[in-house]
């Protein structure tokens, strides 16, 4: 079955650290990749999408994942956190050609001021 | 534009009522999605719309029912409420196209308990 894996559930740093959470997709051909991120209260919105071409795509507020084909993996990164970016954050995918978009479990980051 | 809208924000239900959660955008979408979110699972599909006229089951439809009224509106139905479906319901829509990348917009969500 297709599915998404996130590897950690909860992520506890301080501002400045280094972010790096991991997503691993399913084999199934050829794909769309997301990270979406829900803030406190708030509803999902997108941080960032593979589509084609560079593997390494830019999101907003300075995030940045990398496809990696060879390990279905699409990993989320920020150098230096701050304490804004305490939320919920999803990996996700969609088959091309399928109209139905799996997502991970989630993770919830919290940063320490 | 207002994107995606849900209504209501809140509601609590008692085991074996009925309700609506109503869910309309303005973005001339094709394909519409209710999920509902539970703490450690993530986002699960209960029903989509590919396209103005058809529905389909995703992951999680049993005790639901939609409606795709029109382009703009997709409808949930719990028909008789159970406590196992007290969570938090997003509706998301998406032009589900290539060029578009399928990205999904979401919702505000509902959260409903049901006691």
């Amino acid at each position: 079955a297709q599915s998404v894996s996130q590897h950690n559930h909860h992520v506890i740093l301080s501002e400045a650290a280094s972010l790096e959470l991991g997503c691993n997709y399913s084999y199934g051909g050829t794909v769309n990749l997301f990270w979406y991120v829900q803030y406190p209260g708030q509803h999902l919105q997108l941080l960032l999408k593979y589509f084609s071409g560079d593997p390494l795509v830019k999101g907003i507020k300075g995030f940045e994942a990398e496809f990696i084909k060879s390990k279905f993996s699409f990993n989320l990164r920020k150098p230096s956190v701050q304490w804004s970016d305490t939320a919920e954050y999803f990996c996700a995918v969609i088959y091309t050609g399928g109209f139905k978009t799996i997502f991970g479990a989630g993770t919830r980051l919290f940063v320490k001021a | 534009n207002a994107g995606v809208t849900q209504t209501p924000k809140f509601q609590v239900l008692k085991t074996g009522q009925s309700m609506t959660l109503q869910c309309a955008q303005d973005m001339n979408h094709n394909s519409m999605y209710w999920y509902r979110q539970d703490p450690g699972m993530g986002l699960r599909l209960i029903y989509y719309s590919a396209s103005e006229g058809t529905t389909d089951k995703g992951e999680v439809p049993n005790g639901y029912n939609v409606s795709r009224l029109n382009k703009r509106e997709f409808s949930l139905r719990l028909e008789s409420a159970a406590p196992s479906q007290t969570s938090v319901y997003f509706c998301a829509s998406s032009e589900a196209r290539r060029t578009s990348s399928y990205e999904q917009y979401f919702g505000p969500g509902t959260r409903l308990t049901v006691t």
